[in-house]
């Protein structure tokens, strides 16, 4: 299947700084991604959907503007979590569609960041 | 909104058979699909239904009824190593993103 890379695995900083999330498509283009956030023993929530060239699309009550979402090129999307609190440490993972394979409803995850912030 | 609901918690032993349920409400559907999760891990894809009925993928199988906006994930002969969280996810409104329910944690005991 399609592989997906995260960088950093995980993450510590102290509050009031900013922290940068990488994710790759290896072997595919991705036009679309999808960054999700995780707390611990519960569901994956939708943050955005980042779109290759344009401004990603944020779900209802996230902050735009402290979760920065770039994606310059067609295997590479960012999350910055901007100015972090310890309420953002959380599992943050994203996610493409390869449109070469796949079902329609099949997406491939990276590995993850676990961001903890102090 | 989309909103899916499953059971938090299922526990069965080695060998067994179990059977996670998920229902959904949904404006407008594109397909119902299933995701496992090992603790700490990252999601991976099991299954995907568009159709009504089961489809099987070795040990597990998955069904749907759009008509009841139900839909199940089967496993069969089960193993230590199926020991995980397990989603059920539809696409949102917009049919743009999956969302996701909130996971059933399958406990596999010998």
């Amino acid at each position: 299947g399609a592989v997906v890379s995260q960088h950093p695995s995980r993450v510590i900083c102290k509050s009031g700084t900013s922290v940068k999330i990488e994710c790759r498509s290896l072997d595919f283009q991705a036009t679309t991604m999808f960054w999700y956030r995780q707390f611990p023993k519960q569901s994956l929530m939708l943050m955005a959907t980042s779109n290759e060239g344009s401004k990603a699309t944020y779900e209802q009550g996230v902050e735009k503007d402290k979760f920065l979402i770039n994606h310059a090129s067609l295997t590479l999307s960012t999350l910055t979590v901007t100015s972090a609190h310890p309420e953002d440490s959380s599992f943050y993972i994203c996610s493409a569609r390869d449109r070469r394979q796949g079902e329609i409803g099949e997406l491939f995850f990276g590995e993850g960041s676990r961001l903890t912030v102090l | 909104g989309q909103s899916l609901e499953q059971p938090s918690e299922v526990t069965a032993v080695e060998g067994a058979i179990v059977q996670i349920n998920c229902t959904y409400q949904t404006s407008g559907f594109y397909g119902l699909s299933w995701y496992q999760q090992h603790d700490g891990g990252a999601p991976t894809f099991l299954s995907y239904n568009a159709l009504d009925g089961l489809e099987e993928t070795g040990r597990f199988s998955s069904f749907l009824s759009r008509s009841d906006s139900y839909g199940y994930l089967l496993l069969q002969e089960l193993q230590m190593k199926d020991s995980a969280s397990y989603f059920c996810a539809t696409f949102n409104q917009a049919g743009t993103a999956l969302i996701f329910g909130k996971g059933t944690t399958l406990s596999v005991s010998s």
